[in-house]
Formats: C-alpha cells, structure tokens, sequence
C-alpha cells in the first residue's frame, strides 16, 4: 500500500513549457486535491475533484489544467510554465463521506520554471 | 470569507518547555479543525483533529468557538518535536478540501 505516489520529484522547466505532474493513490479515495506550497502562504489548494469524472477549481486554478478519468489518478498539467509557477506541489487524497477524513500527501514535487 | 491565521512564521523553545502554536480562523458556519506536521523531508501527515478531543504525541489543541481559535499545545517540548505544523480547515459540507494556514516553524533547541 504506497499511498499518495507523485512523480516527478524534482523537475526544471524554462518559460512556455508544458508539462504534466502525476498523482496517484491506491487507498480508493474518492476525494483528491493539488496543492502549492510557498513560503509564507501555506498551502493553496490549486483543483480538486470529488470523484471520477468531477473537477472543480480551487484558490489558485489559473495556469492549471486537472481531469479525473479514474479513481485512482489526478494529473495536473501547466499548459505554458511562467516563473510564478515555481513552488511544491502536493497531492492529498481522502475517503469520500462526510466525516471529514483526513488527507493524505504525497512527497511533493519540487518544480522550477526558469 | 474562509480564512486560516496562523501569526507566527517561527517558534523558537528549549527542549522542556511548554508550547503553544496559535491558529484562528474565519468561517461562518461548524467547520472541522485540524493541525497536520511536516518534519524535515518528510511528507505532511495529519497529528490531530479537533473532533476526536485526542492527545498525539503530547499535543493537544482545543476548539474555541468564541475566540475562533484552535492553538496546539504541548506542556513539554521535545527536540523531535521541531517541524513545521499547519493548521486547517474543511468546510461543514466536506469536499476534500482544505484552507490551510501560512504554518509556522518549531524549533526546539537542546
């Protein structure tokens, strides 16, 4: 059982790139979030998703494109990378009820636009 | 608007004394209350939530709805205590989501 498993882990793009960050989870939650992390900001949540199927934006969507065409994974893809994307980015997964579970992250993947 | 505060960016003790990290939030309905940790080069993991009233390694935090605060308290701090801690929010109608404070760095020194 690993988890919240994100690829990569460290990646550096120059401005305009596009690129894809992996998420996936193997505990059959139903709720997943991106997150960035910055110093200073804690973490903002970037698209989340309720189920397969279903996304919604978050506080900091601009940039970012998420879909959810299976349960288990939750990519996230910068269409054109701008410097101002530099940060870590973490994914979390939940079980779907309303009991409030709590999250669960990945390690994170460190991303540098140049 | 739903806000999370966390007004200390750092928090320096001695091994031994007590600690309390303060979080206050802003949202107009019953939200659920957590503090998750993040120690150095590790992964964010829950250490407690307002609803289960537990104690996790030594620390304990209290819901206070006049004050809209829920401060992480621990009596005796221990130098495998330093890590940065985050408090956050999710809602009353549970998405998954979380609003997540701007955290703040313990450092226990020996």
């Amino acid at each position: 059982n690993a988890g919240v498993t994100q690829t990569p882990k460290f990646q550096v793009l120059k401005t305009g790139q596009s690129m894809t960050l992996q998420c996936a989870q193997d505990m059959n939650h139903e709720y997943m979030s991106w997150y960035r992390q910055d110093p200073g900001m804690g973490l903002r949540l970037i698209h989340y998703s309720v189920g397969a199927g279903i996304t919604d934006q978050g506080e900091v969507p601009n940039g970012y494109n998420v879909s959810r065409s299976t349960t288990e994974d939750f990519p996230l893809r910068l269409l054109s990378a701008a410097p101002s994307q530099t940060s870590v980015y973490f994914c979390a997964s939940s079980a779907g009820d309303r009991t409030h579970q709590p999250q669960h992250f990945g390690d994170g993947t460190r991303l540098s636009i140049l | 608007a739903q806000r999370v505060t966390q007004p200390e960016k750092l928090l320096s003790v001695f091994k031994g004394a007590p600690v309390e990290l303060k979080c206050n939030y802003s949202y107009s309905g019953s939200p659920e209350l957590f503090w998750y940790v993040q120690y150095s080069r590790q992964r964010l993991q829950l250490l407690l939530r307002h609803i289960s009233r537990e104690s996790i390694k030594g620390f304990t935090a209290d819901l206070n709805k006049g004050e809209t605060s829920f401060h992480l308290k621990k009596p005796f701090a221990q130098e495998e205590d330093s890590a940065m801690y985050y408090c956050a929010l999710s809602g009353s109608s549970n998405t998954g989501k979380l609003i997540f404070g701007q955290g703040t760095t313990l450092q226990v020194k020996p």
